[in-house]
């Protein structure tokens, strides 16, 4: 089984502050995503990646920035957080030969 | 541009009556679709998916989806409902033209099934 493990279920964060959310998977899969989801929303794409130290600009990408060193690690940053990126956060994989997506568990972030 | 409308917030059904979750969606040329569905406090847990073949794709927890290509449709039925069905239900569809084409999600239904 896949599995994708995302570094905290719940984090607090202050206006201002640089957070750092990490997803990181198992299964050797090329892509990996992440999403903010908020109600009545849905899951909106922040960033992607097709391989290694290669980003793709999703559909919301303002406030944030990415990093992927390594395959198997995915990282999202919020160079300045601000208290409309309030949401939870969603981390995603794919293999280059499947649809399929994975999720991690999610991390629900609160700036205050 | 590709969009996914899930038109109801939230669904009603009581415990062993048949369910119905309505996805319609606009791509172009041939959709891959997908249904994921979320429980409490979890990530999104795939259900099933349509990419070619029979439009009645049957999936996990005996869920299965209808694909209507005249009517851009691909609800999610279930013939008899548990309580245990009770969660948050996305629908998701791809291009099926370019394997770098995103993946677009719905807005989200709410099931919930009352015993």
């Amino acid at each position: 089984d896949v599995k994708v493990t995302q570094s905290s279920r719940y984090l607090v964060k202050r206006t201002g502050e640089k957070v750092f959310l990490e997803c990181v998977q198992d299964m050797d899969h090329e892509n990996m995503f992440w999403y903010r989801q908020d109600p009545g929303l849905g899951l909106r794409l922040i960033y992607f990646s097709y391989d290694v130290k290669m980003k793709e600009k999703g559909d919301i990408p303002e406030g944030y920035s990415v990093s992927r060193e390594k395959k198997e690690r995915f990282s999202l940053i919020l160079e300045s957080a601000s208290t409309n990126q309030t949401s939870m956060y969603l981390c995603a994989t794919h293999g280059l030969n499947t649809d399929t997506q994975y999720f991690g568990p999610g991390t629900r972030l609160t700036v205050l | 541009a590709q969009s996914v409308a899930q038109p109801e917030d939230q669904v009603n059904v009581a415990e062993g009556n048949p369910l119905t979750v309505k996805c319609t969606y606009s791509v172009s040329g041939n959709p891959y679709l997908f249904w994921y569905v979320q429980y409490p406090n979890r990530g999104l847990q795939f259900l099933l998916k349509y990419i070619t073949g029979d439009n009645l794709v049957k999936g996990s927890y005996g869920f299965e989806a209808e694909f209507n290509k005249s009517q851009t449709s691909f609800h999610l039925k279930k013939p008899s409902a548990l309580v245990s069905d009770s969660a948050l239900y996305f629908c998701a569809v791809r291009a099926s033209y370019s394997s770098a084409s995103k993946i677009i999600f719905g807005s989200g239904t709410r099931l919930s099934i009352r015993p």
